[in-house]
């Protein structure tokens, strides 16, 4: 089984910075990875896929990077409604999808 | 533009059974497959298995095989979850979502990923 350890756990940022979301996985998934943004109450919503492509209407200050193991997120510059958790999410083993345990975006 | 929409909050006791529904409006339902994924309180987001309507075929991850069981009504676009044999660990918002097809489509394909999801329906397992 493919496992995604996503790093920080928490990581506590002030509006107009910039963020750095890691997640690494265990074997090669080759592009076949995605994020996700979850704010408190909501289902998540689908931000990046394929590492590197946003979803319709997803803002251009969130993008994607990586293929093989590592994977990043950035935020270019945080947003307040920006603060939510995160988590990557990798299909190698179609149809089977597993995430990452989340990272947490705190305001500082 | 699909919209899923999900059945209300269930009270369960220990060793009983939960159905919840998700009904898609708009879109074909039956060409994609709709993914179950729950996520206990203050927990991270799993995946327990999906279905294709148009097929009828469901695939289970392995943690639940055995004690789920997810179907599709193609008459009325809606899925269903059903978990049996609870217990309190599987208190937890479960949410199903759009997915993609028997097999993923070229990629980079954003049909191929979980978009959109419904809003998700709390399970408790209490005695």
């Amino acid at each position: 089984e493919i496992v995604l350890t996503q790093s920080p756990a928490t990581l506590s940022l002030s509006p107009g910075e910039r963020a750095t979301l890691s997640c690494r996985a265990s074997q090669s998934v080759s592009s076949y990875l995605a994020w996700y943004q979850q704010k408190p109450g909501q289902a998540p919503r689908l931000l990046i896929y394929d590492a590197s492509n946003r979803a319709t209407g997803i803002p251009a200050r969130f993008s994607g990077s990586g293929s093989g193991t590592d994977f990043t997120l950035t935020i270019s510059s945080l947003e307040p409604e920006d603060f939510a958790v995160y988590y990557c999410q990798q299909r190698s083993n179609w149809p089977r999808g597993t995430f990452g345990q989340g990272t947490k975006l705190e305001i500082k | 533009q699909v919209q899923l929409v999900q059945s209300g909050a269930e009270v369960k006791k220990p060793g009983s059974s939960v159905k919840v529904s998700c009904k898609a409006s708009g879109g074909t339902f039956s060409s994609y497959a709709i993914s179950w994924v729950r996520q206990a309180p203050g927990q991270g987001l799993e995946w327990m298995g999906r279905i294709i309507p148009i097929l009828g075929i469901a695939n289970y991850a392995q943690k639940f095989q055995g004690r789920v069981t997810i179907t599709a009504d193609k008459s009325t676009s809606t899925a269903y979850m059903e978990l049996s044999s609870l217990r309190s660990e599987d208190t937890a918002v479960y949410y199903c979502a759009r997915d993609g097809g028997v097999v993923p489509a070229a990629s980079p394909r954003q049909e191929n990923w979980f978009d959109p999801w419904g809003q998700g329906t709390l399970v408790t397992v209490s005695s």
